[in-house]
This record gives C-alpha cells, structure tokens and sequence, in this order.
C-alpha cells in the first residue's frame, strides 16, 4: 500500500508569511494527491485535488503542486483564518492513504 | 444541495457487530465511488474503506479487513458498513464521504456529520 508522509508535524508563522507544507508519496502517484483543511469540532474541507487544481470556494492563496512523489501546499499570505490542521490525501488506485497532518499556528 | 446522513451508530461491547448506514441525496451517487473514514479523538482522519460507483470492487484499511464490509445500494443512493469483531481501537466518529468520479474532478469534497462508535476497552 501507498504510505504518505508530511512535514511538518507543526509549525508557527506570522499573519502575512508564506507558508508550505510538504507531502511525500512512497511511490509514484501522478497527480492523485489532495489537501483539506481541519479547523476543530469541524470535518475536514478540501482546498486542492489533483495536486493542483483548487477546489471551488477555496481562497486563491492555497496553492497546490507537484506530482509522482513530492508534492506542496503553499499558503501564499498566511492568515489568522487559516490557524488549522492541513492533511493531504492519496487516491491513487484504489485505497486512500491520509498524511499525519501539519497543525499551522499563528 | 449534497447530503449526506449517517446513521446506526452507538456504543457495542468488543466482539459485537454494527451497521453503518449513509442516506445521500443531491448528487449522482451511481457514478461516484463512497468512502467512510473515521476520526478517532485528537487523531487525523484515517481512511476505512471505499467502494467503487458499481459496487464491483472494494478497498480497505489493513486493520479492518476480514472484519468490516462495505456496501451500497444504488437505487437506494445509500452506503453502507458492516462492522464486525468490533475492537477498542475502533472507536471514532464514522464519516460517509463522496469520493472520485474520475479524471480531474473533487473527491473527499462532502462530508456527513458522522457516526459515533464507542467500544470499550
């Protein structure tokens, strides 16, 4: 099965700082890769899918790239709203594999 | 408007069973896969299974397989879950989740309010 690492596991910025996140496939995935956002007591909202395409409704300063294994979120003005915990997603074939999670702070 | 309702949730004792059900509404169901993923608390989401838009093939976290199924009823736009040998470790909010169509399109983009899933230890 496909694992997935991400990095960091935390990390504190400034209002306005750019941010990224990292997320490493432990096999090529083309493009199948997606980021969601988890503020607490909510479910998880989907910012990025295919690495780079962002979804519907999502602020235009989360952006995606990457493809095979090394893909980054980026965050492009870091904003209080955006305090959360950010996972990618693998959906290569058939099972999804969730990354540990990066809790972003202000 | 997407929707999507869990429902069969509760609090089992270890070894017994539980039916998870997911009534969707808003979208074409036959054409999408369906995954459930569970939360356990202060833990990320953790995939569980999902099931493919004709129901011919089904995936599973290694933890559950040969104790949980997945299943769906197209006419009936509804998932499923059979849980069975139910483990401490199983206990989280259980959440019914549209997955991929296919090609460059959302996936993991609706979520229901989740199931809860108590065993104790």
């Amino acid at each position: 099965d496909i694992q997935v690492t991400q990095s960091p596991s935390s990390l504190s910025a400034s209002v306005g700082d750019r941010v990224t996140i990292t997320c490493r496939a432990s096999q090529g995935i083309a493009q199948s890769l997606a980021w969601l956002q988890q503020k607490p007591g909510k479910v998880p909202n989907l910012l990025i899918y295919a690495a780079s395409t962002l979804q519907s409704g999502a602020p235009s300063r989360f952006s995606g790239s990457g493809s095979g294994t090394d893909f980054t979120l980026t965050i492009s003005s870091l904003q209080p709203e955006d305090v959360a915990t950010y996972y990618c997603l693998s959906y290569y074939g058939g099972p999804r594999t969730f990354g540990q999670g990066t809790k972003v702070e202000i | 408007e997407v929707q999507l309702v869990e429902s069969g949730g509760g609090l089992v004792q270890p070894g017994d069973s539980l039916k998870l059900s997911c009534a969707t509404s808003g979208f074409t169901f036959s054409r999408h896969s369906m995954s459930w993923v569970r939360q356990a608390p202060g833990k990320g989401p953790e995939w569980v299974a999902d099931i493919i838009h004709d129901g011919s093939h089904e995936y599973y976290v290694d933890s559950v397989k040969g104790r949980f199924t997945i299943s769906r009823d197209n006419g009936k736009a509804s998932l499923y879950l059979q849980m069975n040998s139910l483990r401490a470790e199983d206990s989280a909010i259980y959440y019914c989740v549209k997955d991929w169509i296919g090609g460059s399109m959302p996936l993991f983009d609706y979520w229901g309010q989740g199931a809860r899933v108590t065993v104790p230890s």
